[in-house]
């Protein structure tokens, strides 16, 4: 079935560093797919996603790009700050359902 | 612009005892409507989701239940809670027919049994 795999965390990483969290995916079809962030305490938040092959979302100095060949959609950030410290799930659509991965948790400190 | 809401923000209930989360939305017209829960430290676990009013799925068969009264309105409920009910609820909606369809979600509801 479909599903996304994200890589364990937690993550901790200096401020300015540079970030990578991956995600790849199993999919029928054409899937979009998505990145979230939730923060303490808080609902999940959009945070980018690309609705087809070679497209690339970006947000906040985040970016990630569908790659369709490798079923990958690499969450990254040239320079992290204190500010992004959060869980960041990555996500798919197929057909009419949304599906989830485990969230990785990210922790940045100065 | 859409918003969503969900309360209460927090909830403290003992061990057997009824509940009724709600969540609504604004902004938008039959928007399909999903009710998640988030264990601690863990990922999320679809438990219902309705693409209309009066329209239910079920993902997760267990002791609570959910129901759509209203286009934009979504309840979380149970008639006695468990231990392992405590969580993070999350309600989400999204409007589909579209490649574009995304899941937007709400502030959640922190709930702990006792």
């Amino acid at each position: 079935g479909d599903s996304v795999t994200q890589m364990e965390g937690p993550v901790t990483l200096s401020e300015e560093a540079f970030l990578t969290i991956n995600c790849t995916y199993t999919a029928t079809g054409y899937p979009s797919l998505f990145w979230y962030v939730q923060y303490p305490g808080e609902g999940l938040q959009l945070l980018l996603k690309a609705t087809k092959a070679d497209d690339k979302g970006s947000n906040k100095g985040f970016e990630a790009t569908y790659r369709k060949e490798t079923t990958s959609f690499h969450l990254e950030k040239g320079s992290v700050q204190v500010s992004d410290s959060a869980v960041y799930f990555c996500a798919l659509k197929s057909g009419n359902q949304f599906y989830f991965g485990t969230g990785t948790s990210l922790t940045v400190i100065p | 612009s859409q918003t969503i809401h969900q309360w209460p923000a927090t909830l403290v209930q003992p061990v057997g005892s009824p509940l009724s989360l709600e969540c609504t939305v604004e902004g938008t017209s039959n928007p399909n409507l999903y009710w998640y829960r988030q264990a601690a430290g863990r990922g999320l676990q679809l438990l219902f989701y309705s693409v209309g009013i009066g329209q239910i799925s079920s993902e997760v068969p267990q002791n609570l239940s959910a129901s759509r009264p209203q286009d934009r309105q979504f309840i979380l409920s149970s008639k006695k809670l468990l231990l392992s009910d405590s969580g993070f609820y999350l309600c989400a909606w999204s409007v589909g027919g579209s490649p574009q369809e995304t899941q937007y979600f709400g502030p959640g509801t922190r709930l702990l049994v006792l």
